[in-house]
Parts: C-alpha cells; structure tokens; sequence
C-alpha cells in the first residue's frame, strides 16, 4: 500500500524556518517523481514544486522560488522541504504528493499544518 | 491566483448529473494532460481523473473527462450524498518557466 506521511509542519514566526518531511512506503521511492502541494486555510490547492526522481529537476512556483528549497533523499525513501523567510501567506497544509501517469498527482499525504504567525 | 477557472459551486439532486468546466490557455491545457481531484471535507484530495479521460483503479464509471482545445470538464453521474466534495482540475504550465496549476474549485452540492 503506497503511504505518504508528512512532518515538520508546526508555528513560526515571520521570517523563520521550517523543514518538512514526507515519508514514503509502499512503492520503489527513486523511481517517481514527487512534488509538494499547499492548500491555506480554506483556500484551493497550490502547486509549490516538483522534483525528478534522480532529484536533478526541480521546479518551484513563484510564489516560493527563492525562499524554498526541494530535496529527497532515494536511500531514505523521504521527501523534503525547507522553507526559509516565511511569510503569513506561506501558512497552509503542505502535502507531498506523488507523480502519477501524464503528469497528475496519483497519492497524497495527509498534510502537515504550517502557521506564520507572531 | 489560479490560472484555471472553475465555477465556483454546481448542485444537483441525487441520481442527477452535473458537470464541472476547467477553462485555461495554450499554455497548460491546450497542451498538457488535465487530471480531475476530488476533496472531501478535512481530507487529503484523491485523484479522480488523469490524461484527460482516464479513471485511476477504483474509481467508478460515474466519473468522466473530456478535454476540448483549452477547456476540460468532469461529468459525475448518478449523483450520490457521498460526491459532496470540492473538485479541481490540474495540470502542468509552460508558459514562462514550468510550473503545475490547479483550478479555483467547484464545490458540488447535492440537494
């Protein structure tokens, strides 16, 4: 069974840090790619970045680039992102979410709730 | 803001039909596959429809895309209480550096 589980997500102040993780089972990790999606608080979804499955190709939305950054590591089975200068627009549940056939998203996570907030 | 437009809310009666439109540009669904998300409250979205018209495993028949020139659509069919959900459209982007995209959402209520 694919399984797809965020962490890391928590309160920050303005301008801070965060990593989060998402932890994958159930599938040959380094075979897909994976990207990260956000969702603010009742809002719609935002796609934030994708990354290949060798981690060579990377993409960011505008609205992060810059500030964040997209990592996995293959022997870990684990996808990751660190998140710096944090805005109170950046809070939202950030879910990973995996590359499926022609470009959709076929497993997600639950979410891991990020809050900017002093 | 979303580069792909959905109307904000459809509703229909149980048993009934109601379609939801993705409207876009060349640049994403003119030339990219659309794929269909379903949400339900407080959960994780689930993938409902990929390359324009496919159904993942377990996704049953009641659920249908289509793709024509820059717009898509998803028809859900024999409405059940269980389809009250938010649904986005998504796909990839190219227009200036590559990026996906979803749509605004359309909450679907059934009467």
């Amino acid at each position: 069974e694919v399984q797809l589980v965020e962490s890391g997500g928590g309160l920050v102040q303005p301008g801070g840090s965060l990593r989060l993780s998402c932890a994958a089972s159930g599938f040959t990790f380094s075979s897909y790619e994976m990207n990260w999606v956000r969702q603010a608080p009742g809002k719609g979804l935002e796609w934030v970045s994708y990354i290949s499955s060798s981690g060579s190709t990377i993409y960011y939305a505008d609205s992060v680039k810059g500030r964040f950054t997209i990592s996995r590591d293959n022997a870990k089975n684990s996808l990751y992102l660190q998140m710096n200068s944090l805005r109170a627009e950046d809070t939202a549940v950030y879910y990973c979410a995996r590359e499926g056939p022609s470009d959709s998203c076929d497993y997600w996570g639950q979410g891991t709730l990020v809050t900017v907030s002093s | 803001q979303s580069v792909l437009t959905q109307p904000p809310s459809v509703s229909a009666a149980p048993g009934q039909k109601v379609t939801i439109s993705c409207s876009g540009s060349s640049s994403n669904i003119g030339n990219n596959y659309v794929s269909w998300y379903q949400q339900l409250p407080g959960t994780a979205p689930k993938l409902l429809i990929y390359e324009n018209n496919k159904r993942p495993s377990g996704i049953p028949d009641r659920f249908s895309g289509s793709k024509s020139g820059t717009s898509a659509t998803l028809g859900i069919t024999g409405l059940q209480t269980g389809d009250e959900a938010d649904y986005y459209c998504g796909t990839w982007d190219s227009s200036l550096s590559a990026e996906g995209v979803f749509g605004t959402g359309t909450k679907v209520t059934v009467l």
